[in-house]
């Protein structure tokens, strides 16, 4: 049973560029939230996508936006990219908007320059 | 001001000695209650969760937890530490007024010494 994966592990951006970052849940679950986790820091919760909608959001600028696809998985894009945006990104998926129980992806690390 | 609060920012104990990580959260309602570890450039791995009924839970690699409504806590506990246990762990919480979104503490650094 394929766990969360995201892609791509590692990334190196330029201040003022776009990222676009991707997930794909666990299997059987259909809701998908991103976090933010800077270095020395717990993770943040940036937002949470169920049925293709964002369904809450956490106090992150609308720089920070997503997309969720038919099949479940997701996008998180940042535009005009910060030497602060530099953070591990974790995606969790859920087996629905109330499902508390949150499995993680190994998370992509971006690196602003 | 509502929050997690993990008071250790680091913990080093010896293998084979006991453990025990705090974590104090402070919302109005009793929220669901989590551990999670993290590997170095890892993800993260959840270690056990409380919903409700017993208060003492029991998790995966040998670690428990005990929820205690009067003091706002959910402690971490392990008898018996083994080197492979050296991570960080994190406490989150995901409070019910705020959907099922966590919340989560700054997390704890344990270091195992041989």
């Amino acid at each position: 049973d394929a766990g969360v994966t995201q892609s791509p592990t590692h990334l190196i951006k330029t201040r003022g560029q776009q990222v676009t970052l991707r997930c794909s849940p666990k299997s059987g679950h259909d809701t998908v939230s991103w976090y933010q986790q800077a270095l020395g820091q717990g993770p943040q919760f940036i937002f949470q996508y169920y049925e293709e909608e964002e369904r809450q959001r956490g106090n992150f600028p609308d720089r920070f936006s997503g997309h969720q696809f038919p099949n479940y998985s997701s996008e998180l894009n940042v535009n005009a990219l910060l030497l602060g945006d530099s953070a591990l990104y974790l995606c969790a998926s859920s087996s629905d908007p109330t499902g508390f129980e949150q499995y993680f992806g190994p998370g992509t690390r971006l690196t602003v320059t | 001001a509502q929050s997690v609060t993990q008071p250790d920012i680091h913990i080093t104990v010896s293998e084979g000695a006991s453990l025990e990580l705090r974590c104090n959260y402070s919302y109005g309602a009793t929220p669901y209650l989590f551990w999670y570890v993290q590997s170095p450039g890892q993800g993260l791995q959840l270690l056990l969760k409380y919903f409700s009924g017993d208060t003492l839970v029991q998790g995966i690699k040998g670690f428990e937890a005990e929820f205690k409504r009067s003091q706002s806590s959910f402690n971490l506990r392990k008898p018996s530490v083994h080197w492979s246990d050296a991570a960080e762990y994190f406490c989150a919480v995901a409070p019910m007024e705020y959907g099922n979104k966590l919340v989560f503490g700054a997390g704890t650094i344990l270091r195992v010494k041989s």
